[in-house]
């Protein structure tokens, strides 16, 4: 079946700092991968919409500024957490869809900014 | 949104029971329904999947129900076991468009 294979697992970093979390289709391409966040004891909420070669559809009240997405090739989409702050400290989940709809997860990354 | 009463945070069933979640979903233009498992530290795990040209769907151990009318979503767990344990969310869509997540709700199993 589709695999989604999503890095770090976790990482901890300092205030005012980035982070970059990966994103990779391992078995076939994925034009479309989506980006969602998750703080503890609360649903999955949609960040943002990535697509291949093309700027990320980010929903509402999502800074596209401080949460840069890239899709730059067919299997690897990549969210940089800028300029991170304790409030950015979440469980951050990639997903791509298959043409029957169905969404596949990363693992999902837990990201505490000390 | 949710509809008031039906979707409860938390159910605590025995093994070998059997356990209902509920899920009241908000778009009506959806067309598109699965119920995930998420356990803690993880990414969601695929259960079950239905369209909405049908009400009903079973897989191994489970079975999720459809109500268009009343725009509900239920799934059953037949015979409850301590691995069934975790958080459960029922998410909706339209074709190409990104699921949308209702609410969790947490199961626990006690043996």
């Amino acid at each position: 079946g589709a695999v989604v294979s999503q890095h770090p697992s976790w990482v901890i970093c300092k205030s005012g700092t980035s982070v970059k979390i990966e994103c990779r289709s391992l078995d076939f391409q994925a034009t479309t991968m989506f980006w969602y966040r998750q703080f503890p004891k609360q649903s999955l909420m949609l960040m943002a919409t990535s697509n291949e070669g093309s700027k990320a559809t980010y929903e509402q009240g999502v800074e596209k500024d401080k949460f840069l997405i890239n899709h730059a090739s067919l299997t690897l989409s990549t969210l940089t957490v800028t300029s991170a702050h304790p409030e950015d400290s979440s469980f951050y989940i990639c997903s791509k869809k298959t043409g029957s709809s169905e969404a596949f997860f990363g693992q999902g990354t837990r990201l505490t900014v000390v | 949104g949710e509809s008031v009463g039906l979707h409860l945070p938390t159910l605590s069933v025995q093994e070998g029971d059997n356990s209902i979640i509920n899920c009241a979903y908000s778009n009506s233009a959806s067309d598109y329904f699965i119920w995930y498992k998420q356990e803690s530290g993880k990414g969601p795990q695929f259960i079950i999947d239905i369209r909405s040209n049908m009400d009903k769907r079973q897989g191994q151990r489970v079975t999720v129900l459809l109500n268009k009318t009343v725009k509900h979503l239920s799934l059953q767990i037949a015979a409850t076991q301590p691995g069934d344990s975790a958080v459960y969310f029922c998410a909706e869509n339209q074709a190409g468009t990104a699921l949308i997540f209702g609410k969790g709700t947490t199961l626990s199993v006690s043996s």
